[in-house]
């Protein structure tokens, strides 16, 4: 079974360009998590999707990023315009309902470099 | 909500046993424990996960305190592919909300 993919693996761009990551979640899964790694640090959540729905967007820096699950699987994360601090590997993991009775998969991450 | 605390890093001796502790003092009754780690330029990936009592699986051992306020991850012997960031997780919203905390950075040596 495939896992989750993400595209793509690396972006390289300048500040103030616009850029997009791709998440393919694992079949079937309900539930879909957009998190950000800076580095040294743990992920931190941005947004959770349940179906088509996002559910908790609190985190999400809304005046530059934007994020659709269209028809409920894939995802996608924009910036626009990218910021220097926007430096960072972004991850896409997906489940079943209920995590704590169950378990998060992640995707391998898009790490961004913002010059 | 209930917080996490582990050891920033730990130290660990190839093919001996290692045991990475995680403290959540103000854990509730119904909140489960999870354990993820995450290998260099690798998304996290799902160790184990438990409520009361203890849990093994292929991967590692899960030891939960009779109070539940404290539990400890055992690997049973480190390899150097062990060598990762360990999470200690409490699940929040109902069981669908992960939120990290920096974890414990495992160095394995040979």
């Amino acid at each position: 079974e495939a896992g989750v993919v993400q595209s793509p693996r690396y972006k390289i761009i300048e500040k103030k360009q616009p850029v997009a990551f791709w998440c393919n979640p694992i079949s079937g899964h309900n539930t879909l998590y957009w998190y950000r790694q800076n580095l040294g640090q743990g992920p931190e959540l941005l947004i959770r999707y349940e179906n088509e729905e996002a559910v908790d967007d609190s985190q999400l820096p809304k005046d530059r990023f934007s994020a659709e699950r269209l028809k409920g699987v894939d995802s996608t994360l924009k910036i626009q315009p990218a910021e220097l601090g926007d430096s960072a590997v972004y991850l896409c993991a997906s489940s079943s309902y209920f995590v704590h009775t169950g378990e998060l998969f992640f995707g391998e991450g898009s790490r961004l470099t913002v010059l | 909500d209930a917080k996490t605390t582990q050891p920033n890093s730990m130290e660990s001796n190839e093919e001996e046993p290692v045991h990475l502790p995680c403290n959540h003092s103000t854990i509730s009754g119904t909140d489960y424990i999870h354990w993820y780690r995450q290998l260099p330029s690798q998304g996290p990936e799902y160790v184990i996960h438990g409520l009361t009592s203890n849990v093994n699986n292929r991967m590692a051992s899960l030891a939960i305190a009779e109070d539940r306020k404290s539990s400890t991850l055992i690997l049973h012997r480190a390899t150097l592919r062990d060598a990762a960031v360990y999470y200690c997780i409490l699940p929040m919203e109902y069981g669908n909300k992960l939120v990290f905390g920096a974890g414990t950075i495992l160095r394995v040596k040979s």
